[in-house]
């Protein structure tokens, strides 16, 4: 079975640029999340998706951050403008459902400059 | 709110020696309790998780973990390390009765490190 795919793996932007993440989950999965993981912490939920709607964006900056999961598969994390506090890897994951384990891709590694 | 600790940044043991990772947590209700690794560049693997019944639970790799409820921990153990254990490893907790969207919530992590 395909894991999680993300794309880019690595990013340099200049602050107040916007800059956006992709990323395909496992087939069939119905649950989609975002975590932002900073240096030296663990990874901190962003946002989740049951299909193509929002269940938990309690932790979502909305005042820079977007996601979307338009037909409940692909998805993409936008960040506008970055601020250089938003520096780390930005993790996706999927699952069945939302008791099950998730599975996580290898990430987006952001570096503000 | 849920929480969860891991007091230990990083753990060294020699390979062959049996090896504890510790996490507690916190939460309101019944926990579902969960391990990962991390190995560098890469995201989290599932080892293994608790939801219920017997508390010694086994998972991927020769790791287990015992569910205690009343020291609130889930700490992580494997009888004879490998150096290719050596890695990050996360604790993560959902409350049972979380009616928020079942979200998860990681520790901070501890850095295992084996040596030969």
């Amino acid at each position: 079975e395909a894991g999680v795919a993300q794309s880019p793996r690595y990013k340099i932007i200049e602050k107040r640029q916007s800059v956006a993440f992709w990323c395909n989950p496992i087939s069939g999965h119905a649950t989609l999340y975002w975590y932002q993981q900073i240096l030296g912490q663990g990874p901190k939920l962003l946002i989740q998706f049951q299909n193509n709607g929002v269940v938990d964006d309690s932790q979502l900056p909305k005042d820079r951050f977007s996601a979307e999961r338009l037909k409940g598969v692909d998805s993409t994390l936008k960040i506008q403008p970055a601020k250089l506090e938003d520096s780390a890897v930005y993790l996706c994951a999927s699952s069945l459902d939302p008791g099950q384990p998730q599975h996580f891709g290898d990430g987006t590694r952001l570096s503000i400059l | 709110a849920q929480s969860v600790a891991q007091p230990e940044d990083q753990v060294n043991v020699a390979e062959g020696n049996p090896l504890t990772v510790k996490c507690t947590y916190s939460v309101s209700g019944n926990p579902y309790l969960f391990w990962y690794v991390q190995y560098p560049n890469r995201g989290l693997q599932f080892l293994l998780k608790y939801i219920t019944g017997d508390n010694l639970v086994k998972g991927s790799y020769g790791f287990e973990a015992e569910f205690n409820k009343s020291q609130t921990s889930f700490h992580l153990k494997k009888p004879s390390a490998l150096v290719s254990d050596s890695a990050l490893y996360f604790c993560a907790v959902r409350d049972m009765n979380n009616n928020a969207g079942n979200m998860l919530t990681f520790g901070g992590g501890t850095r295992l490190m084996v040596k030969p």
